[in-house]
């Protein structure tokens, strides 16, 4: 079965300094990774997915198949980075995107 | 403005009764799902369509039930069966090919309390 375990619940770091949030999943099929955000009072939102190896708001994520983690990380935090992080897996199978979601890690960053 | 609605944002309802969320979409996407989203459990799918009048269960579609007879609404109604209905319920739709799958489009949420 497919399952996705972020191990924070919450995660506080001052501005300006890394930030690394967890994922780590199991599934044996072929995955595909993302991290969504939800900002205070505002919608669920994809940040970023594995496929696009993109840097997204100064966000990147790698997808390392030998640990099975997707760890999300930015050097230097900032404040509007405050907001809840959901790890997602994208289930191989059908063309429907249906997604195996953590439990989330709230990030708050202090000044 | 472009994305999905769900109605009503709050609903009271009391134990033995059957209440329906309301889910639209104007993305043209082809499908739609039904999330429920609780304390320190993240989001559990209920239910998806991937077509006008078909739809799949999700991981916890007991007690629950939806229709699916236009492209732009996907309807959820929680039912008397379902043993824990309180909870934090979100609608979101998606493409089903290309690059941007994967991509969820959320709605705001119903928040749905038994008393």
């Amino acid at each position: 079965a497919q399952r996705v375990t972020q191990p924070e619940k919450l995660l506080s770091v001052f501005k300006g300094a890394p930030v690394e949030l967890k994922c780590n999943y199991s599934y044996s099929g072929s995955p595909e990774l993302f991290w969504y955000v939800q900002y205070s009072r505002q919608r669920l939102q994809l940040l970023l997915r594995h496929i696009s190896r993109e840097s997204i708001k100064g966000f990147t994520a790698d997808l390392n198949k030998g640990e099975t983690s997707f760890h999300l990380k930015k050097p230097f935090a900032q404040e509007e980075d405050s907001a809840m992080y959901y790890c997602a897996l994208k289930r191989d199978t059908g063309t429907a995107s249906k997604l195996t979601f953590g439990t989330g890690t709230r990030l708050q960053v202090t000044l | 403005d472009g994305g999905i609605t769900q109605s009503p944002k709050y609903l009271f309802r009391k134990e033995g009764q059957n209440v329906t969320l309301s889910c639209e979409q104007n993305l043209n996407h082809d499908a739609m799902y039904w999330y429920r989203q609780d304390p320190g459990q993240g989001l559990r799918l209920i239910y998806y369509s991937q077509i006008v009048n078909d739809f799949q269960k999700g991981d916890i579609a007991e007690g629950y039930s939806v229709s699916r007879e236009k492209k732009e609404s996907f309807p959820l109604t929680v039912t008397s069966a379902q043993k824990n209905p309180t909870a934090f319920y979100l609608c979101a739709s998606s493409i089903l090919r290309g690059r941007g799958t994967g991509e969820l489009f959320f709605g705001e949420g119903s928040r749905l309390t038994v008393l």
